[in-house]
This record gives structure tokens, sequence and C-alpha cells, in this order.
């Protein structure tokens, strides 16, 4: 089953606007990560958060991680065009030793010029 | 990319014969990983390998198989391939598990099963 949901599953907005991506997740984590993926392409990580942040920044990114509510957000501020792409979160916990990830279904982002 | 190659990028074959899609990276990383995505469905795992000859089973096993025999390649094997494995399929890999590290993709291989 997915451990990671996305809201919403897909987003339009205009070129500078903010575009807030939502990730619930149902069981404790080690950490969360959220990748882009361009059509027809391979994912691309973005950013880690580790269960004891709350939040992070890398450029126009900040993730905030919310573990009470088992619940994470990606704002991507003053978009582009070239932000689009689909957005997934994935966490991060440990099976037999090993921590694999989960990805969720994913948000569609759409930056119209 | 980060050093990962998937060969063969497009495929096509006939339900019940064998496929076999290969993994290369050159990062010497010790963890691989296959995924398949679907609409609607996301990222699903099928198999890891934590090693050489080390491997695991993901969420999504039934009806492949792997084998990583060298550090720098990982195979994924359908016996006998179904509609159902009808996919897109990628291979990640990372230089550890645990609270920090992250995935790299490679640009995955669409297959499809008529």
């Amino acid at each position: 089953s997915q451990q990671g949901e996305e809201d919403p599953q897909a987003l339009s907005i205009q070129e500078g606007e903010n575009a807030t991506m939502n990730c619930s997740y149902k069981t404790s984590i080690n950490n969360l990560q959220w990748y882009r993926q361009n059509s027809g392409r391979g994912l691309v990580h973005l950013i880690l958060i580790r269960s004891n942040e709350r939040e992070k920044h890398s450029g126009r990114l900040r993730v905030t991680l919310d573990t009470s509510k088992k619940s994470s957000s990606l704002l991507i501020t003053a978009s582009r065009a070239a932000d689009t792409a689909s957005y997934f979160c994935a966490t991060a916990s440990s099976n037999s030793g090993y921590s694999t990830l989960t990805f969720g279904k994913g948000t569609m982002l759409l930056v119209s010029p | 990319d980060a050093g990962i190659t998937q060969s063969p990028r497009h495929k096509v074959t006939e339900t019940g014969t064998p496929v076999t899609l290969r993994c290369h990276q050159t990062e010497n990383h010790r963890y691989m990983y296959w995924y398949r995505q679907d609409p609607g469905h996301g990222l699903r795992l099928i198999h890891y390998s934590y090693g050489v000859k080390d491997t695991d089973k993901g969420e999504v096993s039934d009806g492949y198989s792997v084998s990583r025999s060298k550090t720098e390649d990982f195979l994924l094997t359908l016996e006998s391939a179904t509609s159902s494995q009808t996919s897109v399929y990628f291979c990640a890999i990372s230089e550890s598990t645990g609270a920090g590290y992250e995935q790299y993709f490679g640009p995955g291989t669409r297959l499809t099963v008529t």
C-alpha cells in the first residue's frame, strides 16, 4: 500500500505564483523526501527532511514536516514554466534493517507563462 | 542521470516470453532498486539489492526476479511476461540507506507486453 499520498493530484498556476503541494503518510518514518519528474524522464531528488526536522529550505523550495500530523508540504516560490513537472513525496522507513522508499502517486504541476 | 544507464530503453514483447532489463551504474553505490511506474499508482518497489548477491523483495515482487553478480549491474527478469507487467521500469541507486540518503534514478525502460 502507498505510504505517501499527495494533494492535490493536479495543480495549475501562472508563472510567478507560489505552488504548494501536500503529502500525508501513515506510519513512522526516518525521513521524507521530495522528487521531481519531468515528462518521460527519471525522478530527480529535490530535498530531504529528517524526522527530527520541522522545516528545510533549498533555493526556491521550502519543505515542512509535521510528524504529529504525519504530513509534509512542499512550497515552490515564484514558479517558472520550467517547474512544470510531477512532484512525488517519498517516505523512508526501515525494513529488515534497510531503509526503502515508498512513493506517493504524485502531484502534476502545470505552470503557464 | 548520475551515472546510471538502463537497457533497453524501449521493448515490446509477447505474453509468455522472458524479458531481462539491465541497470548499470558507474557510481560504485552499494544499494540498487527496481521500481515500476503505472498511471494511478506512482512508483512501486519491485526488488532491491544491498550488496553483491544480496537482494530482497519489495511491494510488488510477484512475477519478477533479480540478480546482482557485480556492484555495477542489477538485472530484473520477467520469467514469463504478462500484459499486467506493461509499465515503465526505473532503476535507482543510493550510497547508503538510513536517515540521510537520497536515491538517484535512471532514465527508465518502457516495456510493452502484447
